[in-house]
């Protein structure tokens, strides 16, 4: 129940266009939901995240949607550049103390952008 | 600017060795967590702190220990380093794990370790 399954495992997209990365989770009690990026060399960092009392944010060509029912959540990266070639790992916590606020991570989809 | 910095990029050990990774946070962070990342793994946690000489063991740590002397520190012991040891190892911290909180987590550039 505390596992975030990430898919696809590796993903490759032409320049331009639209990259989707999916996530679900199975433990209601998780309401943060953040994507780390990681280039190669180095370590991962935050790209976006999203609390679920919103079904979409938006940050630049980045955008989360998020659906509670369906306890998914997903990455889209629009107009994709081969600067975006990279790691994305989805994650979940829960607004606690303790253990229970740390993160679980996603095992990580590999992006390539053609050129 | 937040900065966890690790002692080494690259490290070569030999079986059985003791090895010692270090981690270093510069914004009085409260929690420091090391992971190991492998193909098709994700990361996987293996000990977390959250202050001084306190820790918790993750999800995976067998084959460790850490050390938490200082609140900027944060050590992982490999006692006697065998081959599935073999690895990237990543460190972060976080500013607090106070209920209520969405803390921004943040790694270091990882130590590649091999051993032989």
């Amino acid at each position: 129940q505390q596992q975030v399954k990430q898919s696809p495992q590796s993903l490759i997209v032409q320049k331009g266009g639209i990259s989707i990365i999916n996530c679900a989770y199975e433990n209601t009690a998780f309401d943060y939901f953040p994507w780390y990026q990681q280039f190669p060399g180095k370590g991962p960092a935050l790209l976006i995240a999203i609390r679920p009392d919103v079904s979409e944010k938006k940050e630049g060509r980045f955008t989360i949607s998020f659906n509670k029912s369906a306890k998914q959540f997903s990455l889209h990266i629009m107009d994709s550049q081969p600067g975006d070639s990279a790691t994305y790992f989805c994650a979940a916590s829960v607004r606690s103390g303790g253990s229970q606020g740390n993160l679980i991570f996603g095992k990580g989809t590999k992006l390539s952008v053609k050129p | 600017d937040v900065k966890v910095t690790q002692s080494s990029r690259y490290l070569v050990k030999r079986t059985g060795e003791k090895v010692f990774l270090e981690c270093v946070q510069d914004m009085d962070h409260e929690n420091m967590f090391w992971y190991r990342q492998d193909p098709g793994l994700g990361l996987r946690l293996i000990y977390f702190s959250y202050d001084v000489k306190m820790k918790e063991k993750g999800d995976i740590p067998e084959g460790y220990s850490v050390s938490r002397e200082k609140k900027e520190r944060f050590s992982l012991i490999l006692e006697s380093a065998s081959t599935n040891q073999t690895s990237m190892y990543l460190c972060a911290s976080r500013l607090s794990s106070v209920a209520g909180s969405y803390n921004e987590q943040f790694f270091g550039p990882g130590t590649r370790l091999t051993v032989l």
